[in-house]
């Protein structure tokens, strides 16, 4: 059984730079979630998407966007980063309705 | 005010001790409740999860739910050293939405 997977692993970017990461989720799932965590809190929700649509946003930035395709796959694109978005980017996948959400590995990204 | 609050230690304990780690939440209608552990530098694991009031209880650990009070907890028995982690909780409301909160999470270390 496949589980969240992400890529890449590590990423490091320069200020105003912008970054695509990518996530396919658990076999079965069909919801996706993405969160930032930054170094000692915990993971803060950004969005989620289901049915190829954004259906809910933290309190985030609109640099921060996303897309999932027909295979239940997502990205997660920021624009203009900061110094401040470095940070771990965890995707997280579900089933629509669905309690338990699952964590992929993560995406480490360095913006220097 | 914090949505999901956590001491944050570090929590250390003897190896084959019980470890407990507490969480408070301030949305009264919370429906889910979830355990996660992080080990440094890798993704939160979902070790449990809690919707009604009382004990849940799978292997070594045990979850326990208060809703009146808004405190749910996490006790590890027969604590080992592979149990040393960030514990992370996080609550979600289905009524507002599938977005977890999580606190910032509680160190566990296990003295061999």
């Amino acid at each position: 059984d496949a589980g969240v997977t992400q890529s890449p692993t590590h990423l490091i970017k320069t200020r105003g730079q912008q970054v695509t990461l990518r996530c396919s989720p658990k076999s079965g799932h069909d919801t996706v979630s993405w969160y930032q965590q930054a170094l000692g809190q915990g993971p803060q929700f950004i969005f989620q998407y289901y049915e190829e649509e954004e259906r809910q946003r933290g309190n985030f930035p609109d640099r921060f966007s996303g897309h999932q395709f027909p295979n239940y796959s997502s990205e997660l694109n920021v624009n203009a980063l900061l110094l401040g978005d470095s940070a771990l980017y965890l995707c997280a996948s579900s089933l629509v309705g669905g309690r338990e959400q699952y964590f992929g590995p993560g995406t480490r990204l360095t913006v220097t | 005010q914090k949505e999901v609050e956590q001491n944050s230690g570090p929590l250390s304990v003897p190896e084959g001790a019980i470890a407990s780690l507490n969480c408070t939440y301030s949305d009264r209608g919370s429906q889910s409740f979830f355990w996660y552990r992080q080990y440094s530098g890798k993704s939160p694991e979902l070790i449990m999860f809690i919707y009604s009031n009382g004990d849940k209880e799978d292997g070594r650990f045990t979850a326990q739910l208060n809703k009146a009070s808004q405190y749910v907890s996490l006790l590890i028995r027969d604590s080992q050293p592979s149990d040393s982690a960030t514990y992370l909780c996080a609550v979600n409301n289905l009524n507002t939405g599938n977005q977890f909160y999580f606190g910032t999470g509680t160190s566990l270390t296990v003295i061999p």
